[in-house]
């Protein structure tokens, strides 16, 4: 069973340039969800995704943006970069779109200079 | 809305000593609590969860917690701690639509020898 995998690990973007971060989710699951954990903090829900449509939104700007594919993988695209977006973003597979059961990837850490 | 707050930020304990990490939370209808826990470098992983019954829920290494409704805390204790217990302990709540999980800020439980 393959697990929760993130790309790319690490990336370094500057302010003003957009960015996409790549979620595959775990065998079997059809829900992905989206969470920034700045440094020293805990996770805050960005979005999540149930069968390829919009399941819930968090406190985000409409710059933060995303996608669900046939498959089930996931895409989270920020546009137009703040400092403030330097964090962990974390994609956590699910079955269903009603479970705290959540199975988390590594992370892409993103550094905005 | 929901919220949790970790009132430890830091744990330092020896190890075989007894360790008590503190949550409270606050919502407003039904109540499913977790706890995840992150090991250096890793994703979160999910350690223990409270649905419904009973009040006193385990973990396979070792862990437990309590769901007091009337100190609405879901505290997690372990009797005997290990090195490998070292990593950054996260409390959350789940949202009534069940699509999002708030977090606490963490409490990074150091054990030494």
């Amino acid at each position: 069973e393959t697990g929760v995998t993130q790309s790319p690990t690490h990336l370094i973007k500057t302010r003003g340039q957009q960015v996409t971060l790549r979620c595959s989710s775990q065998s079997g699951h059809n829900t992905v969800s989206w969470y920034q954990q700045a440094l020293g903090q805990g996770p805050q829900f960005i979005f999540q995704y149930y069968r390829e449509e919009e399941n819930g939104r968090g406190n985000f700007p409409p710059r933060f943006s995303g996608l669900q594919f046939p498959n089930y993988s996931s895409e989270l695209n920020v546009n137009a970069l703040e400092l403030d977006d330097s964090a962990l973003y974390l994609c956590a597979s699910s079955l269903g779109k009603h479970t705290g059961e959540l199975f988390f990837g590594e992370g892409s850490r993103l550094t905005v200079l | 809305a929901q919220s949790v707050t970790q009132l430890d930020s830091q744990v330092p304990v020896f190890e075989e000593a007894p360790v008590e990490l503190r949550c409270n939370y606050s919502s407003s209808v039904s109540v499913y609590l977790f706890w995840y826990v992150q090991y250096p470098n890793q994703g979160l992983q999910l350690l223990l969860k409270y649905l419904s019954g009973s009040t006193l829920v385990e973990s396979i290494n070792g862990f437990e917690a309590e769901f007091n409704k009337s100190q609405t805390s879901f505290h997690l204790r372990k009797p005997s701690v290990h090195i490998s217990d070292t990593a950054e302990y996260f409390c959350a709540v789940e949202n009534n639509a069940g699509n999002m999980l708030t977090f606490g800020g963490g409490t990074r439980l150091m054990v030494k020898p």
